[in-house]
């Protein structure tokens, strides 16, 4: 069974940009959940996704926003990009909304200059 | 809330030698407590996890962990190590009811030969 696919795996954009990223879950699984890595404040949960619902959102700027789609595919979209949006995003697939049981991608690592 | 500590953010260890990774957390609602490893340019690897029942759990590449109720701890051990296990570990909790994950800072493990 594949694992959790995210694209783009690396990512250069320029302040005030906006940039998508995608994650597809591992076959089978409905939630898809978003995580933000960065030296400074380490993992952060962004949002989770389950049936097309945001479910459950942390706390960052209206800029960070995210969708799922029916197949389950997520983006996510960040807005007017800031230097302080560099990070790894990290993206979790699960069976079920809550789940403990998830499984990361590689991530998408976005440089902001 | 819950909030995850690890007290050390480097650890060096010669090969073949013993590692104890600390991780305390607080919360005041049960959780589930885990113990994950991101290697270079990768996601999360679920090493380890505690849900309930044995408070000593094993799990993959000869990782333990130990679950102490009244020190809210969860150290991760490993007899020997290697020094393919050089790797960042992060420790993190999640509530029993489900939600986001919560993680630690981050140890960063450094193996030497």
């Amino acid at each position: 069974k594949a694992g959790v696919t995210q694209t783009p795996r690396y990512l250069i954009k320029t302040r005030g940009q906006q940039v998508t990223l995608s994650c597809s879950p591992i076959s089978g699984h409905r939630s898809v959940s978003w995580y933000q890595q960065t030296p400074g404040q380490g993992l952060q949960f962004l949002f989770e996704y389950f049936s097309e619902t945001q479910r459950n959102k942390g706390n960052f700027p209206g800029r960070f926003s995210g969708r799922q789609f029916s197949n389950s595919r997520s983006e996510m979209n960040v807005s007017t990009l800031e230097l302080g949006d560099s990070a790894l995003y990290l993206c979790a697939s699960s069976l079920a909304a809550g789940s403990y049981e998830q499984y990361f991608g590689p991530g998408t690592r976005l440089t902001v200059t | 809330a819950q909030s995850v500590t690890q007290l050390d953010s480097q650890v060096p260890v010669f090969e073949e030698a013993p590692v104890e990774l600390r991780c305390n957390y607080s919360s005041s609602v049960s959780v589930y407590l885990f113990w994950y490893v991101q290697y270079p340019n990768q996601g999360l690897q679920l090493l380890l996890k505690y849900l309930s029942g044995s408070t000593l759990v094993k799990g993959i590449n000869g990782f333990e962990a130990e679950f102490n109720k009244s020190q809210t701890s969860f150290h991760l051990r490993k007899p020997s190590v290697h020094i393919s296990d050089t790797a960042e570990y992060f420790c993190a909790v999640i509530k029993t009811n489900g939600q986001n994950f919560v993680f630690g800072p981050g140890t960063r493990l450094s193996v030497l030969p």
